[in-house]
């Protein structure tokens, strides 16, 4: 049962365009979503997140839009540099608890940006 | 420089073998984490620990073993019950200190397994 889904799993983009990587839910109990990036053999890095109190976060080149409706949520990157190009995972997580800070990732996306 | 610390980065095992990946953390995080990641897959919850002398099966527990000892360390035990230990693992920290609100992970760079 995957709980968070990355349906893309590669994007390819022209440098100084517009990057739109998305990401869907089925659990209504999350209400903590994150991104994360990754290059190959080493760990995630943390870039952004967002709260389901909220519907877009913004962090320099990074926005993230969250549809709590339609349990979908996406990372725009504005301008794409041929340094994004990693793998994106989506991740979410349920606030308190035994399960706090618990979170389930997505398959994850690779994005290549194109010079 | 604050961080986690995984060791080995790569480590080899024979069949029937217990080994033990180590992670370190001096950030001061309370929560610690184990994932294992796959080739095409998303990572994947082992065991967890809140606070230290306790800690909770994840998604994937069978054959996997953790102990939580000190706050630093979450070291995990890939057992030879483990039937399919070849992967990359993770370790991952946060602090849990609710007047921060939610608060991202932090992780490691990782240890590959791999089967002799």
């Amino acid at each position: 049962d995957q709980q968070v889904k990355q349906n893309s799993p590669s994007l390819s983009v022209q440098e100084g365009r517009i990057s739109i990587l998305n990401c869907d839910y089925t659990n209504s109990m999350f209400d903590y979503f994150l991104w994360y990036k990754k290059y190959p053999a080493e760990g995630p890095t943390f870039l952004i997140s967002i709260s389901s109190i909220k519907d877009k976060n913004e962090d320099g080149r990074f926005t993230v839009f969250l549809n709590k409706s339609a349990k979908h949520l996406s990372l725009h990157i504005v301008p794409s540099q041929p340094g994004d190009s990693a793998v994106y995972f989506c991740a979410a997580s349920v606030a308190g608890g035994t399960s706090y800070g618990k979170l389930t990732f997505g398959q994850g996306t690779i994005l290549t940006v194109h010079p | 420089d604050g961080g986690i610390t995984q060791s080995p980065k790569y480590l080899f095992r024979k069949e029937g073998q217990n080994v033990t990946l180590s992670c370190e953390q001096n950030l001061n995080h309370d929560a610690m984490y184990w994932y294992r990641q796959d080739p095409g897959q998303g990572l994947r919850l082992i065991y967890y620990s809140q606070i230290v002398n306790d800690f909770q099966k994840g998604d994937i527990a069978e054959g996997y073993s953790v102990s939580r000892e000190k706050k630093e360390s979450f070291p995990l035990t890939v057992t030879s019950a483990q039937k399919n230990p070849t992967a990359f693992y993770l370790c991952a920290s946060t602090t849990r200190r609710l007047l921060l609100g939610n608060q991202p992970q932090h992780f490691g760079d990782g240890t590959r397994l791999s089967i002799l």
